[in-house]
């Protein structure tokens, strides 16, 4: 089973500032079938990113996705008001698990 | 448009079974795998295991052998997760979410809204 860790917990940010988002494995990820999802309260999770580094349809291009084997980053380029939220990685490639999530919240 | 529709918010007493439907529309069901994901209050996502719509076979991750069972019904593009012998841990919102493939090895774009079951005595 592939151990996903994101780092750091919790980010504060203020409007306008650069996010990046770390989502270390614990053994290489497979193809680089990783993906990226946001999460706001109340709401289903939003696909962002899949296969590293692909923008899912209609997902603004602040937010990018690199990586490779085990280490892997999401970086928002200038944070929008709504991209304040959570958002977890997941590896897809074999018995899929997903990490524990950062929360980007406003400083 | 491809929607997932899942059944209302549940209370149950520790020991029930509750069974949690997600309707698909907007695509060919037994195109794609269908994967379950839950969520713990104030928790992460949690993947649950998929099936696969075409043949109806079932993968459940670890931790969720034994309790809880997939299941499909073609022809009204549904699919079920059923939880047997309710405990207060399985407080949870559960997901569905389709897969980008068949065979359970993709991303998932489409999310149901999420089922709430709360178990409590």
């Amino acid at each position: 089973e592939i151990v996903l860790t994101q780092s750091p917990g919790t980010l504060s940010l203020s409007p306008g500032e650069r996010a990046t988002l770390s989502c270390r494995a614990s053994q290489s990820v497979s193809s680089s079938y990783l993906a990226w999802y946001q999460q706001k309260p109340g709401q289903a999770p939003r696909l962002l990113i899949y296969g590293a580094s692909s923008r899912a349809t209609g997902i603004p291009d602040r937010f990018s996705g690199s990586g490779s084997g085990t280490d892997f980053t999401l970086t928002i380029s200038r944070l929008e008001p709504e991209d304040f939220a959570v958002y977890y990685c997941q590896q897809y490639g074999s018995s899929p698990s997903f990490g524990g999530g950062t929360k980007v919240e406003i400083k | 448009q491809v929607q997932l529709v899942q059944s209302g918010s549940e209370l149950k007493k520790p020991g029930a079974s509750v069974k949690v439907s997600c309707k698909a529309s907007g695509y060919t069901f037994t195109s794609y795998a269908m994967n379950w994901v839950r969520q713990a209050p104030g928790q992460g996502l949690e993947w649950m295991g998929w099936i696969n719509t075409n043949t109806g076979n079932p993968t459940y991750a670890q931790g969720f052998t034994g309790r809880f069972v997939f299941s499909l019904d073609t022809s009204v593009s549904t699919a079920y997760l059923q939880i047997s012998s309710l405990k207060a841990e399985d407080t949870a919102v559960y997901y569905c979410a389709r897969d980008f493939s068949w065979d359970g090895s993709g991303w998932y774009k489409y999310w149901g809204q999420g089922t709430l079951v709360t178990v409590s005595s």
